[in-house]
């Protein structure tokens, strides 16, 4: 089964710092991959960047950037130069081969409120 | 440039009424889904579909039905509303080229 866990139901961090938000993940699949989702308070759901299993360099996009650890199964998430903006849910988020039909698997998320 | 549509996107249900939420893309995806957002769950899989004119069941499926009879649609029932229904539903498609999720803006059903 797989499984995503992110251990951090809560962050508060100051304006123009930067932010780890963590992901842990559970599967037995070699080959898999891995979401980050925004969540801002108007609801929908923002992709934000996708890390393979078989990436060699860690995905990065604009001020996002993903910190792969194959080895201790994580995928966290490092926001740099955080802005007000920044606030919203985030969710990590799994897609294993053996799932089929390309289903995600989603973690519990982490509000992150970005302090002026 | 629509994307993945749902309607409606407010509703308030009395136990034991029924209803049916609408997904609607049009980006030609083969692959839709149905999820439930609950405070501390993040979001499950309820339904999803392959193609059309097939479904199949998601972690949570019980007490929900789901029609795929046009390639662009995804029809979510609630046949009998219960209290523990209530939730925002997202419904979502995926792109086959790169396996991007495309969501709705999302649902929020409220059953009394």
């Amino acid at each position: 089964a797989q499984k995503i866990t992110q251990t951090q139901p809560g962050m508060f961090v100051q304006e123009k710092e930067a932010v780890t938000l963590d992901c842990t993940y559970d599967t037995s699949d070699p080959s898999y991959g891995l979401f980050w989702y925004k969540q801002p308070s108007s609801g929908e759901m923002i992709f934000l960047i996708y890390q393979g299993s078989y990436d060699q360099q860690n995905a990065t996009e604009g001020r996002y950037s993903l910190n792969f650890q194959k080895a201790r199964k994580s995928a966290n998430l490092v926001i740099s130069a955080s802005q007000l903006g920044d606030s919203a849910m985030y969710f990590c988020a799994m897609r294993g081969a053996s799932q089929g039909a390309q289903k995600l698997v989603f973690g519990q998320g982490t509000r992150l409120t970005i302090n002026p | 440039n629509a994307g993945v549509t749902q309607t409606p996107k407010f509703r308030v249900l009395k136990t034991g009424q029924s209803m049916t939420l609408l997904c609607a893309q049009d980006m030609n995806h083969e692959y839709m889904y149905w999820y439930r957002q609950d405070p501390g769950m993040g979001l499950r899989l309820i339904h999803y579909s392959v193609g059309e004119g097939t479904t199949a069941k998601g972690e949570v499926p019980d007490g929900y039905n789901v029609s795929r009879l046009k390639k662009q649609n995804f029809l979510l029932g609630l046949e009998s509303a219960a209290p523990s229904q209530t939730s925002v539903y997202f419904c979502a498609s995926t792109d086959p080229n790169t396996g991007e999720l495309f969501f709705g803006e999302g649902s929020r059903l409220t059953v009394l």
